[in-house]
């Protein structure tokens, strides 16, 4: 059974740093790895999709990668500003299912 | 705006009320998913259509009940729920036949069970 868990569960920077979010998967039998944003009481905002093919995808200041064989995948946040301030979700889709499992996501605190 | 639409946006019953949960999208996808996101748990999944054929139904109690008319719809249709029943729910859609492509989500449905 897959299972997604993603260290730490809470972090908080003051603004313009870089930092890393972490993602760990326990198979690495995966189409694809996607990163999402929400914001408290909202939705999932995509941010990232990594193919299982692939190794990195950028968008903008965000940063992903994938390392299919060891089960991790990092995002990176450059330059981190108050409005970077969500929790941050990571979720694998396991080849032969058509689901996403997700992780317990990352709550992101970046202060002024 | 993602292109998936869920209302209401909250809602709240009691247990002996009977109530639906809409989904819209307007991506031109041909699968759509119902999670659950309970506090301090990873999102659920609850069901899944593909071209609109129930084909995954993860143990979820009968008290929810799924409904596909097409392919840019989906409802949840609620009744007598249980106070633990409280969550967000949140419906999402993806390109069927492509497994390749990332999937879509509403803002969810904040619902409070009293």
């Amino acid at each position: 059974k897959q299972e997604v868990t993603q260290i730490p569960a809470a972090l908080s920077v003051p603004e313009g740093e870089n930092l890393v979010l972490n993602c760990s998967f326990t198979d690495s039998a995966i189409y694809n790895l996607q990163w999402f944003r929400q914001d408290p009481g909202k939705g999932l905002t995509s941010l990232l999709l990594i193919q299982s093919s692939q190794r990195e995808q950028t968008s903008g200041r965000l940063n992903a990668s994938l390392d299919k064989s060891s089960g991790r995948s990092t995002l990176y946040i450059a330059a981190s500003q108050p409005g970077d301030s969500a929790t941050y979700l990571c979720a694998v889709r396991p080849q032969g299912a058509q689901k996403l499992v997700f992780g317990q996501g990352t709550r992101l605190t970046i202060n002024p | 705006e993602t292109g998936v639409t869920q209302t209401p946006r909250h809602l709240v019953m009691g247990m002996t009320n009977k109530k639906s949960l809409k989904c819209e999208q307007h991506l031109g996808h041909n699968a759509m998913y119902w999670y659950k996101q309970s506090a301090k748990k990873p999102l659920e999944l609850m069901f899944v259509y593909s071209l609109e054929e129930r084909v995954e139904n993860n143990s979820v109690p009968s008290r929810f009940s799924p409904e596909c008319p097409n392919s840019s719809h989906l409802f949840l249709h609620l009744h007598t729920l249980q106070p633990e029943d409280s969550a967000l729910y949140l419906c999402a859609s993806s390109p069927d036949r492509g497994f390749y492509y990332g999937y879509t989500f509403g803002s969810g449905t904040r619902l409070t069970v009293v």
